[in-house]
């Protein structure tokens, strides 16, 4: 059975750094075909992807956000932590983190990746208040 | 980027109503689509995957069609449960877009 967990500050100051853990279980982040992501959700509003990790270490992020973010992954550890720096009102949100599977194909010796998040963590508010 | 948009924004339907979204791609995305449904205070859940393959353990009333740059999202009979908000989202390129939702509501 596969279960995430998000961990970090309830609160942080505007301009200070956020670091958030997922820890998982059920799975392991060093097998091929699997991911581990993150997206938010400010109160009330839509899903906002923002980084993901795959199992050979390869990390994107959200274009819009990516001067900002650092994810990392320690397979021994079956963890993950996204780091957002000089955070502002405006990232008050429920972070997720989520498992991503990789449904692509190959054909005709071409090979076609599509991840999509199967299981979500809880998620964590984390609101940005001075 | 690619832009996701679905339509309509909220949706006031009956319980044993057929429910249809429609989320559309600002290019074409292939069948690189999901649907996820959100109920209050919870996390998404992923339902449809690749457009049109039902999660395992999703009810086979939720289906999902198109290719492309339109898709759809279709519950055949309104179950009380399935009140929520459905979001659509693409996978192109290793970057990741969700739409804005749909609320399903209680007519």
């Amino acid at each position: 059975q596969i279960t995430l967990k998000e961990s970090g500050p309830t609160l942080v100051k505007p301009t200070q750094t956020l670091t958030l853990t997922c820890t998982f279980s059920g799975f392991s982040l060093s097998t091929s075909g699997v991911g581990v992501g993150w997206i938010r959700q400010p109160p009330g509003k839509a899903l906002e992807w923002l980084a993901l990790i795959y199992w050979d270490d390869d990390k994107r992020y959200s274009p819009s956000l990516k001067s900002r973010l650092t994810i990392t992954k320690d397979t021994s550890k079956n963890q993950v932590v996204l780091t957002m720096t000089n955070m502002d009102p405006v990232d008050t949100a429920t972070y997720y983190c989520a498992h991503a599977s990789d449904g692509g194909y190959c054909t005709n010796g071409v090979c076609y990746s599509y991840w999509y998040f199967d299981l979500w963590g809880r998620g964590t508010l984390v609101t940005v208040s001075s | 980027d690619i832009q996701m948009t679905q339509s309509p924004s909220t949706l006031s339907a009956s319980v044993g109503d057929r429910v249809t979204i429609t989320c559309r791609a600002s290019q074409s995305i292939s069948s690189w689509l999901a649907w996820y449904q959100q109920k209050p205070g919870k996390a998404p859940k992923l339902l449809i995957y690749k457009a049109s393959s039902l999660e395992s353990g999703v009810p086979s009333r939720f289906s999902g069609s198109g290719s492309g740059t339109e898709f759809t999202l279709t519950i055949s009979s309104l179950q009380p449960d399935d009140f929520a908000t459905y979001y659509c989202q693409q996978y192109n390129s290793y970057s990741f877009t969700f739409g804005p939702g749909t609320k399903v509501d209680i007519k």
